[in-house]
């Protein structure tokens, strides 16, 4: 079976656009969670989304936003870029909401902002 | 929000050598796991322990919720441990995972 899934790999962007990340769950699951990592640092919680409903959301500005579809693919946005935006974003998947279980993270989208 | 701290921060071993990592938090939680990120970024599960012992061929873990710690250890090291080691915490409120600092290990030939 597939792994989490993310898309793109790399991603250059200049400081105020506007930049979109997408994540597959693993088949069966219906949570997506987002991480922000930034260079030296653990994961930071973004969102997680589970049967296309918001269950919790971390401490980023509303410049950030998620959505999940009926397949419980996501969508991460970030409007506005700044250079502190540089990082790597992560998407996990699990089959529970809350608790959540276990968690199975994609391979990151890399994101570097001039 | 839950506290987390990885102990010690960065650790060399020579291949073959034993090694004890330690995750202390601050509450009580609904999961822990240990992951080994690679240098390519990619976070590998190693551990779904929120209580009890679990091995895993040269490596196990031991989480002892009520005393707020869990232990990972690997044996017999070799070069392809080398990478961050991240606890991660679900606190009963649910909804994230609340990760360490990380260890950074180098196994050295």
């Amino acid at each position: 079976d597939a792994g989490v899934t993310q898309s793109p790999t790399h991603l250059i962007k200049t400081r105020g656009q506007h930049v979109t990340l997408r994540c597959s769950p693993i088949s069966g699951h219906k949570s997506v969670s987002w991480y922000q990592q930034v260079l030296g640092q653990g994961p930071q919680f973004i969102f997680q989304y589970y049967e296309k409903e918001e269950r919790g959301r971390g401490n980023f500005p509303d410049r950030f936003s998620a959505r999940q579809f009926p397949n419980y693919s996501s969508e991460l946005n970030v409007n506005a870029l700044l250079l502190g935006d540089s990082a790597l974003y992560l998407c996990a998947s699990s089959s529970l909401g809350q608790p959540m279980g276990e968690q199975y993270f994609g391979p990151g989208t890399r994101l570097t902002v001039t | 929000g839950i506290q987390v701290e990885q102990s010690p921060p960065d650790l060399i071993l020579q291949e073959g050598a034993n090694s004890t990592l330690r995750c202390n938090f601050s509450d009580s939680v609904n999961n822990l796991q240990w992951f080994h990120q690679n240098p390519w970024g990619q976070l590998i599960n190693l551990f779904y322990i929120p209580s009890g012992t679990k091995q895993n061929g040269r490596l196990s873990a031991t989480t002892v919720a009520t005393e707020r710690y869990s232990l990972l250890y690997i044996s017999s090291s070799q070069t392809t441990d080398s990478g961050v080691y991240f606890c991660a915490l679900e606190e009963t409120s649910g909804s994230r995972l609340t990760f360490g600092e990380g260890t950074q290990l180098t196994v050295n030939p």
